[in-house]
């Protein structure tokens, strides 16, 4: 079963730490991984995408990693500001057109 | 310039109504999906359109069907609606060729009662 687990469930921090938030999938055999943020009440908002043939993707002050062999992906946020508060959905997709399988966030608190 | 839209934005109804949610799109895709996010925060596909055709139904109840009368749009149509329907319901699209990348909308809260 095709299966996308996200930890920690949540995570505080103060203001200004570099952080680190984990995604892992049980079949490693991605198209690819998409990293989303979603503000309490929004949408989702696509933050980075990163392709089965490629290792990272940086945006700013966020970099995601990836590692299809551990089935493994990482997000790091340098410098945390209260405005990077929300909660944080990873995503596979097995085939192109597929559908996304999602994991289960990581809601992120940066306190000032 | 909205990208990806969902009108309503909040949907409250009596259990036993039929209601429809719209999205439509500006992006440009050929692809578009509805999934659904529960109490819970958890997001899963119901359903996916190519070009006005269905390419994904998961095992979602036939009280629901998405209706697409262009590539730019994909309606859900509910009927008899249960308490269990209550969720956030977002619309997706995605681009063409490699990248394989979604956009959502910003949701339609629906709340049975």
């Amino acid at each position: 079963k095709q299966e996308v687990t996200q930890i920690p469930a949540a995570l505080s921090v103060p203001e200004g730490e570099n952080l680190v938030l984990n995604c892992s999938f049980t079949d490693s055999a991605i198209y690819n991984l998409q990293w989303f943020r979603q503000d309490p009440g929004k949408g989702l908002t696509s933050l980075l995408l990163i392709q089965s043939s490629q290792r990272e993707q940086t945006s700013g002050r966020l970099n995601a990693s990836l590692d299809k062999s551990s089935g493994r992906s990482t997000l790091y946020i340098a410098a945390s500001q209260p405005g990077d508060s929300a909660t944080y959905l990873c995503a596979v997709i097995y085939n192109q057109g597929g559908k996304l399988i999602f994991g289960q966030g990581t809601e992120l608190s940066v306190k000032p | 310039d909205t990208a990806v839209s969902q009108t309503p934005k909040y949907l409250v109804t009596q259990m036993g109504n039929d209601k429809s949610i719209k999205c439509e799109q500006n992006l440009g895709h050929d692809t578009m999906y509805w999934y659904k996010q529960d109490s819970k925060k958890f997001l899963k596909i119901m359903f996916s359109y190519n070009n006005k055709e269905l390419i994904i139904n998961e095992t979602v109840p036939n009280r629901f069907s998405p209706k697409s009368p262009d590539k730019a749009h994909l309606n859900l149509h509910i009927n008899s609606l249960e308490l269990g329907d209550s969720a956030v319901y977002f619309c997706a699209s995605r681009t063409s060729g490699g990248a394989n990348e979604q956009f959502f909308g910003p949701g339609t809260r629906l709340t049975v009662l």
